[in-house]
């Protein structure tokens, strides 16, 4: 399994701002992930962050809005940029432990209210 | 392409009760199924897994068999508690050819189990 941490646990930030939440993960993984859950809906995906290369981003999420960087095995930032309204959510980093796993742990998520 | 679809809620029960909360899939190929719990004010917990036709999952007196004839990953315990009430969610992993795994979540169901 893997312990996985993220920064800030909540924030209320100004449209037009922008965001970063930080994730930490006890162990080195393999993939890690970000995840959208808006109010009482279900997770979707926003991007797949390997280390080494850039972001594979999700129908409907783009780079320039949700920057994401993976420096290393343990650590992934999500950006969330130029916020609206709209992007008040929670968001979420999971990981992947290893490539014969398919079970992602996940964070405590991150609570976004854009005012 | 993949999905899940998991009973609506929200779902009320008294402490003892017996708990089903339905979950059918669509998948090409054979995926993994997964149940995630999301405790009030937490992220994602995973509860138990199933890996391929007919497997079992279990963790802390819920169960789920991966049934591959009717698509179905039905959670159950027989006698919940009120320390139950969540939002659980039902999962499937695909995989991709190039070996990352995405998973698609149902869209949760509450329940509350009342003493």
């Amino acid at each position: 399994s893997a312990v996985i941490s993220q920064k800030p646990s909540r924030d209320i930030c100004q449209r037009g701002t922008s965001l970063t939440i930080q994730c930490q993960v006890d162990s080195q993984v393999t993939m890690m992930f970000w995840y959208r859950q808006q109010p009482g809906q279900s997770l979707t995906l926003i991007a797949t962050a390997n280390q080494g290369s850039e972001a594979t981003y999700e129908s409907g999420f783009v780079i320039d809005k949700f920057p994401i960087s993976r420096p290393n095995l343990t650590f992934s930032t999500l950006t969330v940029s130029n916020m609206s309204p709209e992007d008040s959510s929670i968001y979420l980093c999971s990981a992947r432990t290893s490539g014969y796993t398919d079970t992602q742990y996940f964070g405590p998520g991150t609570r976004l209210t854009v005012l | 392409g993949d999905s899940v679809t998991q009973m609506e809620g929200p779902v009320t029960l008294s402490e003892e009760a017996f708990l089903t909360i339905n979950c059918t899939y669509t998948a090409t190929g054979y995926p993994s199924l997964f149940w995630y719990v999301q405790y009030p004010g937490e992220g994602l917990q995973l509860l138990l897994k199933a890996t391929k036709a007919d497997d079992k999952g279990s963790n802390k007196g819920f169960e789920a068999t991966y049934r591959k004839e009717t698509t179905s990953f039905h959670l159950e315990k027989g006698s919940v508690q009120v320390s139950d009430s969540a939002v659980y969610f039902c999962a499937l992993s695909d995989h991709r050819g190039t070996g990352a795994n995405n998973l698609f979540f149902g869209t949760g169901t509450r329940l509350t189990v009342i003493p």
